[in-house]
């Protein structure tokens, strides 16, 4: 089985840094995947991590440390239209796996 | 073309009506997903079908059907459905999956579905 956890939900500045956590238990690990999802939107693609390490992609930054079964989202430089959820998801026997889901509140 | 489209946008439907979700894209993908999303809660997996054939059935209540009649097309046909299956049905696309490989998944807007 697969087991998923976030924190449910995290606030913070505009301006400030960010990190969102994603720890996993699973039987099948093909990659981790990092969604953002406005309220009432599909989720939009963000990241993919398939080896041990940091992949940066402009403001965003995503985590990856297979043999703890963890993986963090950065945010930097938040913007309020970063209020969103977000929500790792691991791949793994053709399946996509999301987790809990963490709902990040920018305020002024 | 990166998109995945859904029809209808909204849909309201009694327990004893027969309705069809349809989801298209033009991405040449050959995996193609159904996912049920409640409020405040995590997209959850229903269906996958891989070059046109049901792959996965994640246990879905047969009240659901889904149908894959091409490689672009997919369709989730509602019938006697309950009013807990109200919520956000979303269509996914993506290549097939291989070891390793990035296989995102593009996902279409949805169609918020309300039983009454």
């Amino acid at each position: 089985g697969q087991n998923i956890d976030q924190p449910t939900e995290m606030t913070a500045t505009e301006g400030a840094i960010v990190q969102i956590n994603c720890t996993y238990q699973t039987s099948g690990f093909n990659g981790l995947f990092w969604y953002q999802q406005h309220a009432g939107e599909a989720p939009t693609f963000l990241s993919y991590n398939v080896l041990d390490g940091l992949e940066e992609k402009g403001r965003f930054s995503s985590f990856l440390s297979r043999s703890k079964g963890y993986s963090y989202l950065l945010l930097k430089e938040l913007q309020m239209k970063d209020s969103a959820s977000y929500l790792c998801a691991i791949t793994g026997f053709q399946k996509l796996v999301f987790g809990t889901g963490t709902r990040l509140l920018v305020s002024p | 073309d990166t998109e995945v489209t859904q029809t209808p946008k909204h849909l309201v439907m009694g327990m004893t009506n027969k309705k069809s979700l349809k989801c298209e894209q033009h991405m040449g993908h050959r995996a193609m997903y159904w996912y049920k999303q409640k409020a405040k809660k995590p997209p959850e997996l229903m269906f996958v079908y891989s070059y046109e054939k049901l792959s996965i059935n994640e246990s879905v209540p047969s009240r659901f059907s889904p149908e894959c009649p091409n490689s672009s097309l997919l369709n989730l046909h509602l019938h006697a459905l309950q009013p807990e299956d109200s919520a956000l049905y979303l269509c996914a696309s993506s290549q097939v999956q291989t070891s390793g490989g990035n296989n995102e998944q593009f996902f279409g807007p949805g169609t918020r579905l309300t039983v009454l």
